[in-house]
């Protein structure tokens, strides 16, 4: 079993539909949660970071973290075509170095 | 704008002929680290450096070494590839490693790798 698990999609929405993207792990030591965006054959860029549990928003962007049940989303509202790309979870946790343990990614399309 | 910067963006090497990839940062951090990413899967850590403290993943192939010169620069050696070795490989930096969690990685551009 995985670390963590995501799902890759292919995911695709209309535009201006809301998006949920979501991530499952297994170690219970994880504390701090971010979202990566991954545009094709760039970097990941940091979306969303949260630290144990609960919500945080950013625009149009809106992270959930539910450590008892160790699942994490995002929301995206209002989804635009720029927002097409992969989204990967990442998680670590103190003591672990500031390792990151990833998803797999979703791929997210958002059509016109 | 402060950055990671990764050259070449893509590089074509030949089955067994060594290469080098190249990070830089302008961000001046402390960690430096490289990453392992292959068509749909999680990036997988090979190695960081904390400075000058190398800090290899117990499942990094000896094939894959790496070099730090100085803070800005780091360098990813794979001696002699294999097909398996394709991927897109990249580069991130984090102020410290403090183990806090807070120290966001900024993720380089990456190079993508095939081997012929």
């Amino acid at each position: 079993q995985k670390e963590v698990e995501q799902d890759p999609g292919p995911l695709s929405v209309p535009e201006g539909a809301i998006v949920s993207l979501n991530c499952t792990y297994s170690n219970s030591a994880f504390q701090y949660f971010m979202w990566y965006r991954q545009y094709s054959r760039k970097g990941p860029e940091l979306l969303m970071y949260t630290y144990s549990s609960g919500n945080k928003e950013d625009g149009r962007f809106t992270a959930q973290v539910d450590k008892s049940s160790k699942y994490i989303s995002l929301f995206i509202r209002d989804s635009q075509p720029s927002d097409s790309a992969t989204y990967l979870c990442a998680m670590s946790y103190t003591g672990g170095g500031n390792k990151l343990t990833f998803g797999t990614g979703t791929q997210l399309k958002v059509e016109l | 704008d402060a950055m990671v910067i990764q050259n070449p963006r893509y590089q074509v090497t030949q089955f067994g002929k060594p290469v080098t990839l190249s990070c830089s940062q302008t961000l001046n951090h402390n960690v430096m680290y490289w990453y392992q990413q292959k068509s749909s899967q999680a990036p997988k850590l090979l190695f960081h450096y904390y400075d000058k403290d190398f800090n290899n993943e117990a499942d990094t192939p000896d094939n894959f070494q790496s070099r730090r010169p100085n803070t800005s620069f780091c360098f990813l050696d794979i001696r002699s590839p294999g097909l398996g070795d394709a991927a897109m490989y990249l580069c991130a930096t984090s102020r410290t490693n403090s183990g806090g969690g807070g120290d966001t990685q900024y993720f380089g551009p990456g190079t993508r790798l095939t081997v012929l």
